[in-house]
């Protein structure tokens, strides 16, 4: 067990709709980061927060957007969905998001998108 | 740009077999380098990592070693379990940037 959480664990949906996505971090990290991973494009980091500040962005659609609350925990939101969206999206946590540092993965949220 | 290249699997051994899993990366500077491993159904977990040229990390048998000549962090281990099977990522990070991950290995190990 990591100590990230994520809920949901599964998420069905159709085209068109909006999901969240939640995160919370291991307890003292303050930086959280959400990675999606699909067949046709693997591993792919979208962003990251810091102590509630976005600090960097990877291949986000525009469609997508996150925050991260003053509590530190962090929500992912997909909206318009597409069917090419169906995913696992991961968050992941360190203490400070030094480049050094362990990431830390929570168990994912698994979308499917009909 | 920065990327990482893992060889393709699968990668199909039997138990007690010596397992190498090659990874390549390119980087401007020194990055951070790291083996994930994802069992089935789970998320991403950290096996071991390398932060400066020569280190060697290791973790459950499992080890590699940062190569800036050959700018390689190649995965080994000496005798694979069946419960090794999973899938591989090797990943780097520069600076603060985001973690930049291969495009995995998958592992099956046969008793």
């Amino acid at each position: 067990d990591s100590g990230v959480t994520q809920t949901p664990k599964h998420l069905i949906t159709a085209t068109g709709q909006r999901v969240t996505l939640r995160c919370s971090p291991r307890s003292g990290d303050l930086s959280v980061y959400w990675y999606q991973q699909s067949l046709d494009q693997g591993l792919q980091f979208l962003i990251q927060y810091y102590n509630g500040e976005e600090r960097a962005k990877g291949n986000i659609l525009e469609r997508f957007s996150a925050q991260q609350f003053p509590d530190l925990h962090s929500e992912l939101n997909l909206s318009s969905l597409e069917l090419g969206d169906s995913a696992l999206y991961f968050c992941a946590s360190s203490s400070s998001g030094l480049a050094e540092e362990t990431q830390y993965f929570g168990p994912g949220t698994r979308l499917l998108v009909l | 740009g920065n990327s990482v290249t893992q060889m393709e699997g699968p990668v199909t051994l039997s138990e007690e077999a010596f397992l190498t899993i090659n990874c390549t990366y390119t980087a401007t500077g020194y990055p951070s380098l790291f083996w994930y491993v994802q069992y089935p159904g789970e998320g991403l977990q950290l096996l071991l990592k390398a932060t400066k040229a020569d280190d060697k990390g290791s973790n459950k048998g499992f080890e590699a070693t940062y190569r800036k000549e050959t700018t390689s962090f190649h995965l080994e281990k000496g005798s694979v379990q069946v419960s090794d099977s999973a899938v591989y990522f090797c990943a780097l990070r520069y600076n603060t940037d985001k973690l930049i991950f291969g495009t995995g290995t998958r592992l099956q190990v046969f008793p």
